[in-house]
């Protein structure tokens, strides 16, 4: 079966934009999670979806939101970007809430310049 | 916030050596899991463990879950080329809906 999904794979945006990435999570998988990826920081946890509803929020600015639409695809958004930004934006989806049986997409790279 | 304290953070080895790393952390975690991520590609599970003292094996991989609850470590032994990458350990506080992870150790190996 197809795995995570995550488009765009390289993204380059400026300051101040703002940056829409996108998950497909795996057929018939509920929830889905977004972690942040940066050599200083490693992975942080941004935010967890399941069914449709926000379970858990990590410790990042309200710049950072995002969604999860009827057919359990989410989305990420960042406004104002900064340059501290810059990182791998890794999402993961489960058949259930919490981490059982995690499977990670390849990413998104967001550049900031 | 929970940290997870992993060493050691690079590893050189030669191949057929056996790898040893673990993770240690002040809190203590209902979950530990080892993964494993290779250039451009996300977290791949390696091993999950869920009891406290659970020894578990994947092929030529074995983690054990502390008995305290508070470290973990993963053994690889005979190590070949293609286990080169970035290994991570990850743990769930109980009741949370996150992972927390460790900084990783990178892996290499000279043939």
């Amino acid at each position: 079966k197809a795995g995570v999904t995550q488009t765009p794979r390289y993204l380059i945006k400026t300051r101040g934009q703002q940056v829409t990435l996108s998950c497909s999570p795996i057929s018939g998988h509920r929830s889905v999670s977004w972690y942040q990826q940066t050599p200083g920081q490693g992975l942080q946890f941004l935010f967890e979806y399941f069914s449709e509803t926000q379970r858990n929020k990590g410790n990042f600015p309200g710049r950072f939101s995002g969604r999860q639409f009827s057919n359990s695809r989410s989305e990420m958004n960042v406004s104002t970007l900064e340059l501290g930004d810059s990182a791998l934006y890794l999402c993961a989806s489960s058949s259930r809430t919490g981490p059982y049986g995690y499977t990670f997409g390849s990413g998104t790279r967001l550049t900031v310049v | 916030g929970q940290q997870l304290n992993q060493s050691p953070q690079s590893m050189f080895i030669q191949e057929g050596e056996d790898v040893s790393m673990n993770c240690t952390s002040s809190s203590i975690f209902n979950t530990w899991l080892w993964y494993k991520q290779e250039p451009g590609e996300g977290p791949v599970l390696l091993i999950a463990l869920y009891k406290a003292g659970e020894l578990t094996s994947n092929g030529r991989l074995t983690a054990q879950f502390g008995i305290t609850r508070k470290d973990s470590f993963l053994n690889i032994s005979a190590s070949i080329p293609s286990d080169v990458g970035i290994y991570f350990c990850a743990g769930q506080l109980k009741g949370a809906q996150k992972l927390v992870f460790g900084q990783g150790t990178r892996l290499t190996i000279n043939p």
